[in-house]
């Protein structure tokens, strides 16, 4: 399968500061990267869909001021979590598409972000 | 209702068992459906994926779509301890996708 690339692959910060996590398809084009948080033993909750080019598509709750979003590339998009706090942390897991609706979405190794 | 359900276990079996794991779904939108498998800390594994109803097959993994019955299955044969993990059910129609809670596997040696 695809190769999504995430980076880091856990972060500790201090609270109030901004963390920016790193999502890369290795070996294909990504015209679409969503962005999920998963709380333990719970599924993912997606937090937002980006498409190359344009804004992120923020789902209901989510603050877009907040988590930044930025997909300047079809191969990198990004996530900044801003002016952090102790119940942002969270497992932040990205996945990359490569074409249509319906193709297969593979996923980054995730990145536990713990905030204090 | 939630729009897909999914017992989160945990289901323990002894190794060679053959596991089954469902998940039930309201959206007859529903076309794209996938298997996941999570090891724990890490980000989810594509196993298998399914568009509309039937059996796929591949090594000791069988998924199973019935929509009439809006319910899919993975089958996993001779189970081993290597598929501990955590199995989430995915499934799309012209929505992202939408996934299980996942079910947590043991399998004891």
């Amino acid at each position: 399968g695809a190769v999504v690339s995430q980076h880091p692959s856990w972060v500790i910060c201090k609270s109030g500061t901004s963390v920016k996590i790193e999502c890369r398809s290795l070996d294909f084009q990504a015209t679409t990267m969503f962005w999920y948080r998963q709380f333990p033993k719970q599924s993912l909750m997606l937090m937002a869909t980006s498409n190359e080019g344009s804004k992120a598509t923020y789902e209901q709750g989510v603050e877009k001021d907040k988590f930044l979003i930025n997909h300047a590339s079809l191969t990198l998009s990004t996530l900044t979590v801003t002016s952090a706090h102790p119940e942002d942390s969270s497992f932040y897991i990205c996945s990359a598409r490569s074409g249509a609706r319906g193709t297969e979405a593979f996923f980054g190794q995730g990145t536990r972000l713990t905030v204090v | 209702q939630k729009e897909v359900e999914q017992d989160p276990g945990p289901l323990s079996v002894p190794e060679g068992a053959i596991v089954s794991l469902n998940c039930t779904y309201s959206n007859s939108a529903f076309q794209y459906f996938m298997w996941y498998r999570q090891y724990s800390r890490k980000g989810p594994e594509l196993l298998m994926y399914t568009y509309s109803s039937g059996n796929k097959e591949d090594g000791r993994f069988t998924a199973q779509v019935d929509k009439s019955s809006k319910y899919i299955s993975l089958f996993i044969r001779d189970s081993q301890p290597s598929d501990s993990a955590t199995y989430l059910c995915a499934m799309q129609g012209n929505t992202p996708l939408v996934f299980g809670k996942g079910t947590r596997l043991s399998v004891i040696a």
